[in-house]
């Protein structure tokens, strides 16, 4: 079974430049998220979808940060313009609907603005 | 609100001693309890998780970890640490459907 696949896997921008990753989750996997690791930290939640409605997007930054998932399947997070402050690896993951299911996280996109 | 502590930023142990590394959670209702394993440059990769019934919970790779309700703890560990055990380890919790929340993670390094 292929796993969560993610590009591009590394991204060098200038600040106020914006920039977009793609997520394809696990084939059949109703809800996906996208989390931001900021270096030395644990993994925080931007969005969650459940197939293609937002069942929470409480902690993305909505001025410069905005998300989509078409069709219930892949997704795309943007930044648009991007800060010094959003240099941190964005990681996908997707997981079954229902209680417990286990998150299955996909290799991520470091991002580094300068 | 949820929130997850790893209290040690790093443990260090001798290949074929005993680890454990430590998780402690304040989770309203029932807890839904995760044990992840990041290696340089990689994702997060699922070792176990606590749902429902025994305490004990095996997984991935010869590790193990207890809920321990009344301590609100969900402690990693394994007999006989490997110098490819080195990583970088996340508890995390949920309740329902809800996304992961990530205690700040702890460096685990085996020395040969």
């Amino acid at each position: 079974e292929a796993g969560v696949a993610q590009s591009p896997r590394y991204k060098i921008i200038e600040k106020r430049q914006s920039v977009a990753f793609w997520c394809n989750p696990i084939s059949g996997h109703a809800t996906l998220y996208w989390y931001q690791q900021i270096l030395g930290q644990g993994p925080k939640l931007l969005i969650q979808f459940q197939n293609n409605g937002v069942v929470d997007d409480s902690q993305l930054p909505k001025d410069r940060f905005s998300a989509e998932r078409l069709k219930g399947v892949d997704s795309t997070l943007k930044i648009q313009p991007a800060k010094l402050e959003d240099s941190a690896v964005y990681l996908c993951a997707s997981s079954p609907q229902g209680a417990g299911e286990t998150q299955y996280f996909g290799p991520g996109t470091r991002l580094l603005v300068l | 609100a949820q929130s997850v502590a790893q209290p040690e930023d790093q443990v260090n142990v001798a290949e074929g001693n005993p680890l454990t590394v430590k998780c402690t959670y304040s989770v309203s209702g029932n807890p839904y309890l995760f044990w992840y394993v990041q290696y340089p440059n990689r994702g997060l990769q699922f070792l176990l998780k606590y749902i429902t019934g025994d305490n004990l919970v095996k997984g991935s790779y010869g590790f193990e970890a207890e809920f321990n309700k009344s301590q609100t703890s969900f402690h990693l560990k394994k007999p006989s640490a490997l110098v490819s055990d080195s990583a970088l380890y996340f508890c995390a919790g949920r309740t329902g459907r809800r996304a992961l929340t990530f205690g700040s993670g702890t460096r685990l390094q085996v020395q040969p």
